[in-house]
């Protein structure tokens, strides 16, 4: 398998439940980033990894946890989430931190909170 | 503050040639990339310029004015499955992306 996966592809769930998104990187790439894609918006960069150590939050909501366990696999665990929540959760890696590497995306985990 | 500007939307026709253009304002420059996304998808590279000029690269081209804080993005002999939105996005002085919002083209027959 290469590439950036992610799973789920799909997740509904309600604004009290708990829930993690999951991804993997088979790149050997040391950079891993967490994002929010909103239609018709920017995307939103929500947390930068750079070998195992987090190094960027954008003032994200604390319902928004991330974790890196080891330089292939990225979490984002979420809790008690709001309606506008619901967007499309990227998950990229890049070779390294810091230099103009391209960066290779998941294909997403389409989030619905209801 | 820190922008990226880019059409919303854009219609051609197959065959024939469109450019998409990008103005960015960020705090400091290293370099502009281009990604493509179709509906439903990861968005995948496409081309990254630093220095002024056009780059060629098959049927697309990217082109860079650094001085004009100007990009675009040229697709040629246009086809059917071109139809993806076009996302722009500057590298700043800390390495970060900053986004536009994305062109959605939409190629017709």
């Amino acid at each position: 398998e290469t590439g950036v996966t992610q799973t789920p592809r799909h997740l509904v769930m309600g604004m009290t439940n708990k829930k993690s998104l999951k991804c993997e990187q088979h790149l050997g790439h040391n950079a891993m980033y967490w994002y929010k894609q909103s239609a018709k918006k920017p995307l939103e960069l929500m947390f930068v990894y750079s070998l195992e150590e987090r190094v960027e939050n954008n003032s994200v909501p604390s319902r928004f946890s991330p974790e890196c366990p080891n330089s292939s696999h990225l979490f984002l665990h979420l809790h008690t989430l709001q309606p506008e929540d619901s967007a499309l959760y990227l998950c990229a890696s890049s070779q390294v931190l810091g230099e103009a590497y391209e960066q290779y995306f998941g294909p997403g985990t389409r989030l619905t909170v209801t | 503050g820190q922008n990226i500007d880019q059409p919303t939307e854009m219609t051609a026709t197959e065959g024939a040639i469109v450019q998409i253009n990008c103005t960015y304002q960020t705090s400091g420059f290293n370099g502009l990339f281009w990604y493509q996304q179709h509906a439903g998808e990861a968005p995948t590279f496409l081309s990254y310029n630093v220095l002024d000029g056009l780059e060629e690269k098959g049927r697309f081209s990217s082109f860079l004015s650094r001085s004009k804080g100007y990009s675009y993005l040229l697709l040629k002999e246009l086809q059917m499955k071109d139809s993806a939105s076009y996302l722009c996005a500057s590298l700043d002085s800390n390495y970060q992306l900053i986004w536009g919002a994305g062109t959605k083209l939409i190629i017709k027959p």
